[in-house]
């Protein structure tokens, strides 16, 4: 699966959209952008996931530029709650293909 | 629907102890289940994947004979930590995955302490 780079940390102000960026250069074209975040001492929970083209559902929105070597991902209204790691992963989805392999992902504080 | 459940939510033993910890799909039968550990302030590591009925696929590094999964049911696998030991204070996080689903569900995670 293609390595990922994500910012260590970010801060938002509570109300404000968060956006995090994601840069998966080398991600083939088979390789879908999975984003997962990690409350704190909780198991990791799913945000959203693509292939080329945007994606919104209750959560959040998935940007993935045209060459899809990089991607973000958007909190519309960050709420104190949204405190977390958010891990972008890439994979490839398909039978046999189930491993997520976890980067450091990106610490977002949000801020009252 | 898709809940995974973990039991005990934390524990402490003694070191020298063997500890069981259990991982449940509560709504799905799931017919892989994986298990990660996170150290403090780190990401999670995969630990090993196991199928249902099968025995568990070991990541690099990752002692068989110490940390023993068992998956004997569509439903329960466990994580036993043989012979625990300071270093194996952790937090275990357990997920799991339909049958032809690349989904993984995570369960809330297992806080291992080992004095």
């Amino acid at each position: 699966d293609a390595k990922t780079t994500q910012p260590t940390s970010m801060d938002c102000a509570e109300g404000r959209a968060a956006n995090l960026p994601c840069n998966h250069s080398t991600i083939s074209g088979n390789e879908y952008v999975y984003w997962y975040r990690q409350i704190h001492s909780q198991g990791p929970q799913y945000i959203i996931h693509g292939l080329k083209n945007n994606e919104t559902n209750e959560m959040a929105s998935l940007i993935i530029t045209e060459d899809r070597k990089s991607s973000t991902l958007i909190l519309p209204h960050a709420t104190l709650r949204d405190t977390a790691v958010y891990y972008c992963i890439v994979r490839v989805a398909g039978a046999g293909s189930y491993q997520l392999t976890f980067g450091k992902g990106t610490k977002l504080s949000v801020i009252p | 629907g898709a809940v995974v459940s973990q039991h005990p939510s934390w524990v402490i033993c003694k070191s020298g102890t063997s500890v069981k910890i259990e991982c449940r799909s509560l709504d799905f039968q799931a017919t892989t289940m994986f298990w990660y550990r996170q150290f403090p302030k780190q990401s999670l590591m995969l630990m090993a994947t196991s199928n249902e009925g099968s025995k568990a696929t070991y990541e690099q590094g990752v002692e068989k004979d110490k940390f023993l999964i068992n998956h004997a049911s569509l439903t329960l696998s466990t994580l036993t930590v043989t012979s625990a030991h300071p270093e194996d204070s952790s937090f275990y996080i357990c997920s799991a995955s339909r049958e032809n689903s690349y989904e993984q569900y995570f369960g809330p995670g297992t806080r291992l302490t080992v004095t």
